[in-house]
């Protein structure tokens, strides 16, 4: 069974730094997708990166980028120029495709990091 | 556009009773999904289904029971309540089951089963 573990239960940045959020993920599959999603306190669950394991770039979404290591199975998210906004429970994700064939599976999340921003 | 609805928002049971959460999606999707979340936790998959009139186990599908009968509603029922299933329940849905199509999610049911 795949599984994500998020080693960090918490993470401080000051406003307009730059913080980043591990994880690491465990799977004999080839392809596969990893996601961060954010869930802020109103409990919405809000896509805010992906990366498909075929790709070797990075994916970067404005302030959001990832440095994906599919060797070490790591796939860490960065926030520049921290806000308040940004403050969240972040998980990440991974999904495949069921082995049994018949399209993908649903997501397995890690058990998240909470992120603080100080002002 | 509505997107993924969820109905109730919030919800208290008493433990041997039953209820079910309905989950209303506007976007003509294919797949939807059951998650849990429980403190400390990321969402576990229930169960989950890749078209109308179809359902499949998930991790942790013991107590709940699912149907599909519309291709926009996705129900949820627990026949007897435990208090081990207290728990956010959030509904999902995606276009299809290729790794490229996004899950949508719903803001989730809160359930307190005393």
């Amino acid at each position: 069974a795949q599984t994500v573990t998020q080693s960090q239960p918490e993470m401080s940045v000051q406003e307009a730094e730059t913080v980043t959020l591990s994880c690491t993920y465990d799977t004999s599959e080839s392809d596969y997708y990893l996601f961060w999603y954010k869930q802020p306190p109103s409990r919405q669950m809000i896509l805010v990166i992906r990366q498909e394991a075929y790709k070797q770039q990075n994916a970067t979404e404005n302030r959001f980028s990832v440095n994906f290591q599919k060797a070490a199975k790591s796939f860490s998210l960065k926030i520049s120029d921290s806000q308040l906004g940004d403050a969240a429970m972040y998980f990440c994700a991974y999904r495949s495709l069921r082995r049994s064939g018949g399209g993908a599976d649903g997501l397995t999340f890690g058990k998240g990091t909470h992120l603080i921003i100080q002002p | 556009n509505a997107g993924v609805t969820q109905t109730p928002k919030f919800r208290v049971l008493k433990t041997g009773q039953s209820m079910t959460l309905l989950c209303a999606q506007d976007m003509n999707h294919e797949y939807m999904y059951w998650y849990r979340q429980d403190p400390g936790m990321g969402l576990r998959l229930i169960h989950y289904s890749v078209g109308e009139g179809t359902t499949a186990k998930g991790e942790v599908p013991d107590g709940y029971n699912v149907s599909r009968l519309k291709k926009q509603n996705f129900l949820l029922g627990l026949e007897s309540a435990a208090p081990s299933q207290t728990s956010v329940y959030f509904c999902a849905s995606s276009r299809g089951g290729y790794l490229t199509d996004t899950q949508y999610f719903g803001p989730g049911t809160r359930l307190t089963v005393l």
